[in-house]
């Protein structure tokens, strides 16, 4: 149980188009969902928290414009990474939250051209 | 600043040796302590946790030692096999946040055969 699932596993664009990743939690509601960034050898950083029916919160020096965080539903939040460069391409992790314990998406490899 | 701090940053271990990752934390609010293991290409995967109502917790080979007065924890990993091979990341988090995760830089364990 508590399956997160992430789609695209994988997606490559070109620079200055946008590009959408969905996180759903497969077996279970959650309200709050989190979205990390992990470029390579390094740690994971959180981006921003997204709660169903509100605004995201974004955590300092993360541009709000450039990453859309939508939460519409309980079992759904997407990150839009608009007008993207290569300097966006990353692992895109998202978590959602499960009777309070982080249930981990398998990650989204963004490369920008 | 770094909330979590995390050593060593990689560490080589012989097959069948004892691998250990320390971390140390300075936000006395912090009331959950998890490690994760992650494969490349994969989303972490919570291999075990540790509240500050016990000094240590063990599950299989994985061991976590937690010194509350230091404000420092550790896992051990016991009979290293070479499919332990991953990065490993220590995380906390508080009552308040939630699941909402603080993680430490992470560790690049090596088990030679």
């Amino acid at each position: 149980g508590a399956v997160v699932s992430q789609h695209p596993s994988w997606v490559i664009c070109k620079s200055g188009t946008s590009v959408k990743i969905e996180c759903r939690s497969l077996d279970f509601q959650a309200t709050t969902m989190f979205w990390y960034r992990q470029f390579p050898k390094q740690s994971l950083m959180l981006m921003a928290t997204s709660n169903e029916g509100s605004k995201a919160t974004y955590e300092q020096g993360v541009e709000k414009d450039k990453f859309l965080i939508n939460h519409a539903s309980l079992t759904l939040s997407t990150l839009t990474v608009t007008s993207a460069h290569p300097e966006d391409s990353s692992f895109y992790i998202c978590s959602a939250d499960h009777l309070k314990l982080a249930q981990f998406g398998p990650g989204t490899r963004l490369t920008v051209l | 600043q770094q909330q979590v701090k995390q050593s060593p940053q990689s560490l080589i271990v012989q097959k069948g040796g004892i691998s250990i990752i320390n971390c140390a934390y300075e936000n006395t609010a912090f009331d959950y302590f998890p490690w994760y293991q992650q494969f490349p290409g994969k989303g972490p995967a919570l291999l075990i946790a540790i509240r500050p109502d016990v000094s240590e917790k063990k599950e299989g080979r994985f061991t976590i030692s937690f010194n509350k007065s230091a404000k420092q924890f550790s896992l051990h990993i016991m009979d290293s096999q070479p499919g332990d091979s991953a990065t490993y990341f220590c995380a906390a988090s508080d009552e308040t946040s939630g699941s909402r995760l603080t993680f430490g830089e992470g560790t690049q364990l090596t088990v030679n055969p």
